[in-house]
């Protein structure tokens, strides 16, 4: 089945500076990759997605970015804030179940 | 606010206890997922609902169980409790097949084992 590994576990970066988030997934015929945000002791939620017929998404400050021959995704986030402190998870997904396969997360912390 | 409601909000309950969460999904959602997630740890996919119907499986014990039910609320029970149990427990909806992808999530429920 699908697995998709997220990388790296933690993330410090200074306020202004950006931020990359990355993940791998294993399954070819994976064609959804969202991203989620879950600030501490609140619900994820969904902050940014593609589509495996697009190969970059913008949204003001975040995109994301696909490579579909290396099967990998990355999160990016410009001029971070302190706002911008969370737990990203990324999740791959296919049309036969609609299931969301999901990444272990990493903790992005901005320093100030 | 997502528009999927979970009941109730914090439980502290014993070992070997049994527990029932509610869900309700979002208005013309047709899919339910209920998800574990224990401190600083990532989202354990636990079972996934679809019109009524079990669609997938995850890590869930088989002291966990769950049904979705005609008015499309889905219950989580967890029995024969442990301390180990004690963690966030979300639900989440989406349309389903031939719709989003998008999961909402509900607020949680935060279960206590003593």
């Amino acid at each position: 089945g699908e697995n998709v590994e997220q990388h790296p576990s933690t993330l410090s970066v200074q306020e202004g500076d950006s931020a990359v988030i990355k993940c791998t997934y294993s399954d070819s015929a994976s064609n959804y990759f969202p991203w989620y945000k879950q600030e501490l002791g609140k619900r994820p939620q969904l902050i940014i997605d593609i589509r495996s017929n697009v190969g970059e998404k913008k949204d003001q400050r975040i995109a994301v970015t696909l490579n579909k021959t290396a099967k990998h995704f990355s999160l990016h986030i410009t001029e971070t804030q302190p706002e911008d402190s969370a737990v990203y998870f990324c999740a791959a997904s296919m049309d036969s179940n609609y299931q969301l396969i999901w990444g272990a997360g990493t903790k992005l912390i901005i320093k100030p | 606010d997502s528009g999927v409601t979970q009941t109730p909000k914090h439980l502290i309950t014993a070992t070997g206890q049994r527990v029932t969460l509610r869900c309700s999904p979002r208005s013309g959602d047709l899919s339910v997922y209920w998800y574990q997630q224990s401190l600083d740890q990532g989202l354990q996919f636990l079972i996934q609902y679809y019109n009524g119907e079990e669609r997938a499986k995850g890590n869930i014990l088989e002291r966990f169980s769950a049904q979705q039910f005609p008015d499309l609320h889905s219950e989580l029970n967890l029995s024969s409790l442990e301390l180990g149990d004690s963690a966030l427990y979300f639900c989440a909806s989406s349309v389903g097949p031939g719709g989003s992808y998008e999961q909402y999530f509900g607020p949680g429920t935060r279960l206590t084992v003593t």
